[in-house]
């Protein structure tokens, strides 16, 4: 069946711009995750969502990032005024529960802010 | 933040050679997962340990787990170039429900 996708692929942007970035979980994953990767590092948490609410936002960096999950299925990850320091590739995984199961990856979606 | 280190942080060996990572962790863990990504893109799982479990084994690789010094390893045997990739080791810990990343190892695979 179809893996998790996430679009845009690749998204360039000025600083100060409002983007959002989607992500579409494999059908029937009750769980997704947001991480953003930074060259050269692993991939750090920002949010997790169990069915429609977000469980824990806790890694959120700052109010300026916020994520939603409307239907419990796609989720769309929002980022209001970008800085430059918000570049980096950001990854959504979904898995079928929260109980520590194989997280399913997509491809991420490159954020450059210019 | 990253949970730990893993080491070494890159590591170049001909193919047909045996490929060791080794991570470490800070906190207890429920379990502790293994990830490849590459060219930097989506990462795509290659076993889970339970805290429980000391050995594992799938296929060409071989992990272990001592949750004494909080430490992994991760053994891929008869390396291919294909197995050219990043690695990472990812913990599930506590009530938390997401992974904790290390660093990552770069391996590169000599044909």
């Amino acid at each position: 069946g179809a893996g998790v996708s996430q679009t845009p692929s690749n998204k360039v942007t000025e600083k100060g711009k409002y983007v959002e970035l989607r992500c579409d979980p494999i059908s029937g994953h009750t769980a997704l995750y947001w991480y953003r990767q930074s060259l050269g590092q692993g991939p750090e948490f920002l949010i997790y969502f169990q069915g429609t609410g977000a469980a824990d936002d806790s890694g959120l960096p700052n109010d300026r990032f916020f994520a939603v999950r409307p239907e419990g299925s796609v989720s769309t990850l929002k980022i209001q005024r970008t800085e430059r320091g918000d570049s980096a590739v950001y990854l959504c995984a979904s898995a079928l529960g929260p109980y520590g199961n194989e997280q399913y990856f997509g491809p991420g979606t490159r954020l450059t802010v210019t | 933040s990253q949970q730990g280190e893993e080491d070494p942080q890159a590591l170049s060996i001909q193919e047909g050679e045996n490929a060791t990572m080794n991570c470490s962790y800070k906190t207890s863990i429920n379990n502790l997962q293994w990830y490849r990504q590459n060219s930097g893109r989506g990462l795509v799982h290659l076993i889970l340990i339970r805290s429980n479990e000391r050995e594992k084994h799938s296929g060409r690789l071989r992990v272990t787990l001592d949750t004494s010094k909080k430490s992994s390893s991760l053994l891929i045997t008869a390396s291919r170039a294909a197995d050219t990739a990043s690695y990472f080791c990812a913990t599930l810990g506590g009530s938390a429900r997401q992974l904790t990343f290390g660093s990552g190892t770069q391996l590169t695979v000599l044909p």
